[in-house]
């Protein structure tokens, strides 16, 4: 079945750092590929989407590229702040169930 | 617009006991989802309403019924809480077009069963 792996955290960095957050997925077809991230006590915002092969998503400085033939889909972020303080999870929508598979998290605290 | 509203926000039962978890969105979305999010596990699907009238099993319904009461409401149902549905619930919507792709999610119910 579809599933999603995504590195173990915390991950704990200081202010201006370089980010990576692994994610990798099994999954028939084509799925769409997501970074969500969740701030202290709140829901889950998206971050970033890519829906086919060699996407690139991007937003508040966070990349993530869809890698086929790696099956990857890696967050990076150039230069961490304390305000990225966060836990970030990685997911697949495949297209027949719209359901939406999420990774366990990565917590990311950025000390400044 | 609030987006995803969720009541309450935090909720004491003791084992046994019943509550409803409250969901209503605004964006006009036909697609509504219930989750749990436990520490280790990241979010797991309990339900689903693909369109107004209809509802689905996710993957860990047991324990769990749903109700779409309309196309804005989306409720959560335990009717005999159990230790083990001690979480955070979190409700989300999904529209169509060009924001098909996208799940919005709301602020959470933090559940603690005794």
């Amino acid at each position: 079945g579809n599933s999603v792996t995504q590195m173990e955290g915390p991950v704990t960095l200081s202010e201006e750092a370089f980010l990576t957050i692994n994610c990798t997925y099994t999954a028939t077809g084509y799925p769409s590929l997501f970074w969500y991230v969740q701030y202290p006590g709140e829901g889950l915002q998206l971050l970033l989407k890519a829906t086919k092969a060699d996407d690139k998503g991007s937003n508040k400085g966070f990349e993530a590229t869809y890698r086929k033939e790696t099956t990857s889909f890696h967050l990076e972020k150039g230069s961490v702040q304390v305000s990225d303080s966060a836990v970030y999870f990685c997911a697949l929508r495949s297209g027949a169930t719209n359901k939406l598979i999420f990774g366990t998290g990565t917590l990311l605290a950025v000390q400044p | 617009n609030a987006g995803v509203t969720q009541t309450p926000k935090f909720q004491v039962l003791k084992t046994g006991q019943s509550m409803t978890l409250q969901c209503a969105q605004d964006m006009n979305h036909n697609s509504m989802y219930w989750y749990r999010q436990d520490p280790g596990m990241g979010l797991r699907l309990i339900y689903y309403s693909a369109s107004e009238g209809t509802t689905d099993k996710g993957e860990v319904p047991n324990g769990y019924n749903v109700s779409r009461l309309n196309k804005r409401e989306f409720s959560l149902r335990l009717e005999s809480a159990a230790p083990s549905q001690t979480s955070v619930y979190f409700c989300a919507s999904r529209g169509s077009g060009t924001s098909a792709e996208t799940q919005y999610f709301g602020p959470g119910t933090r559940l603690l069963v005794l």
